[in-house]
């Protein structure tokens, strides 16, 4: 299986801070890497496919970089709605898998 | 606007089998890819398997053993069962539509059920 280790696996930010978010893969994915967000009781909700294309209705805010094994998703100009886990995912090979998640806090 | 909607049984006795349907109300049933993904406290989120519109599926080799995913394309629905569940399978179930991008070919899960929690207890 190929693994996604995110870091850091938490951080603490302020409305207003660019904040950036950083996913490793075990192994060369091109650009098969998709993030996610997650509030507390809610389903994931898709905000970066293919390493950098921004899923449609999702703020400009967000944007992705990379390919092979080292991927980042950046938010800029965090606010308060922001605050919530991020997961990054990778479809390059089945078992699809996920990052271990990136929980920003206030 | 395409909406999912999942139910099922939300309390197991270990042995039992666990069953969910997803109902896909909108959009292009037959040109998506179904998956059911689970995420439990300790274990993140775990993608379990999909299926096509002609049945094909692929699972997570995991769980393949007791996973089976099926469609219904008349009533635009797809389930899980998993059987002989323990309390590792406690968590919370989502159904999702996986896409693909038009370029590189990427799959993506861009629509998401509310998730069912199951719970696994004797």
């Amino acid at each position: 299986d190929i693994r996604l280790t995110q870091s850091p696996s938490s951080l603490s930010a302020s409305v207003g801070d660019r904040l950036t978010i950083t996913c490793r893969a075990s192994q060369n994915i091109n650009v098969f890497l998709n993030w996610y967000q997650q509030k507390s009781g809610e389903a994931p909700k898709l905000l970066i496919y293919a390493a950098t294309s921004l899923e449609s209705g999702v703020s400009p805010r967000f944007s992705g970089r990379g390919s092979g094994t080292d991927f980042t998703l950046t938010i800029n100009t965090l606010q308060s709605e922001d605050f919530a886990t991020y997961y990054c995912q990778q479809s390059h090979s089945f078992p699809r898998t996920f990052g271990q998640g990136t929980k920003v806090e206030v | 606007q395409v909406k999912l909607q999942q139910w099922g049984a939300g309390l197991l006795k270990p042995s039992e089998t666990l069953s969910l349907t997803c109902a896909v109300y909108g959009g292009s049933f037959s040109a998506y890819s179904w998956s059911w993904i689970r995420q439990s406290p300790g274990e993140g989120l775990e993608w379990l398997g999909e299926i096509n519109h002609s049945g094909s599926t692929d699972y997570n080799p995991s769980l393949k053993s007791r996973l089976t995913i099926s469609i219904d394309t008349p009533k635009n629905q797809f389930s899980l069962n998993l059987t002989s569940v323990t309390a590792a399978d406690t968590a919370v179930y989502f159904c999702a539509r996986r896409a693909r991008s038009r370029a590189r070919y990427v799959a993506y899960f861009d629509t998401w059920g509310q998730g069912t929690l199951v719970t696994v207890s004797s």
